[in-house]
């Protein structure tokens, strides 16, 4: 069946440009996950949605960032007046029961953002 | 603070070797550990995933194992074969079940023929 995907792949923008990145998650998954991976870090956990359940945002970095779920199922995450220092690569995962600890996260493939 | 450490950073080793990548935490209130791959350019492939009451899973030549008390987390992997290539990372659940994962650097791993 098809997996998490994510658009665009590939992003370059202006520092100060607003961006949306979009994640569509495996279908019946209730639990969706932003992540971001910057060059030599490892992966930082951003945000969480659980069913209906209001977000965990406790790891946005600062309040430029948001994310909204939309039916429960389709992410999207906006980054506003993007800095140089947001470019990485977002990734998003889903799973099925996020709140029952044994379930694997299944990962898309990324979007690469470069703010210039 | 909730930290996990992988070391080595990078290895490299020819094909056929057995080989362990080491992860270590700092919390051993640990809900659940997750061994994943990343290829270049590619999300995260799930490889194993251990629950604090388990010691080890084991998926064909990949075995990880599981030691609360010492902070630590092990994946062995038999026979390398030059597909095995990849960065692995590992990743602990400290969120009490709410998969919130906090991640590894990773080991970068390169077998060669």
């Amino acid at each position: 069946g098809a997996g998490v995907s994510q658009s665009p792949s590939n992003k370059v923008t202006e520092k100060g440009k607003d961006v949306e990145l979009r994640c569509d998650p495996i279908s019946g998954h209730t639990a969706l996950y932003w992540y971001r991976q910057s060059l030599g870090q490892g992966l930082e956990f951003l945000i969480y949605f659980q069913g209906n359940s209001a977000p965990d945002k406790s790891g946005l970095p600062s309040d430029r960032f948001s994310a909204e779920r939309t039916g429960g199922s389709v992410s999207t995450l906006t980054i506003q007046r993007t800095q140089q220092e947001d470019s990485a690569v977002y990734l998003c995962a889903s799973s099925e029961v996020g709140s029952a600890g044994t379930d694997t996260q299944y990962f898309g493939p990324g979007t690469r953002l470069t703010v210039l | 603070k909730q930290e996990v450490t992988q070391i080595p950073a990078a290895l490299s080793v020819p094909e056929g070797e057995n080989l362990v990548l080491n992860c270590s935490f700092t919390d051993s209130a640990i809900y659940n550990l997750q061994w994943f791959r990343q290829d270049p350019g590619k999300g995260l492939t799930s490889l194993l995933l251990i629950q604090s009451s388990q010691r080890e899973q084991t998926s064909g030549r990949l075995n990880a194992s599981l030691d609360k008390s010492s902070g630590r987390s092990t994946l062995y992997i038999a026979a390398s074969q030059p597909g095995d290539s990849a960065t692995y990372l590992c990743a602990a659940d400290f969120s009490g079940g709410y998969n919130k994962l906090i991640f590894g650097a990773g080991t970068r791993l390169a077998v060669h023929p």
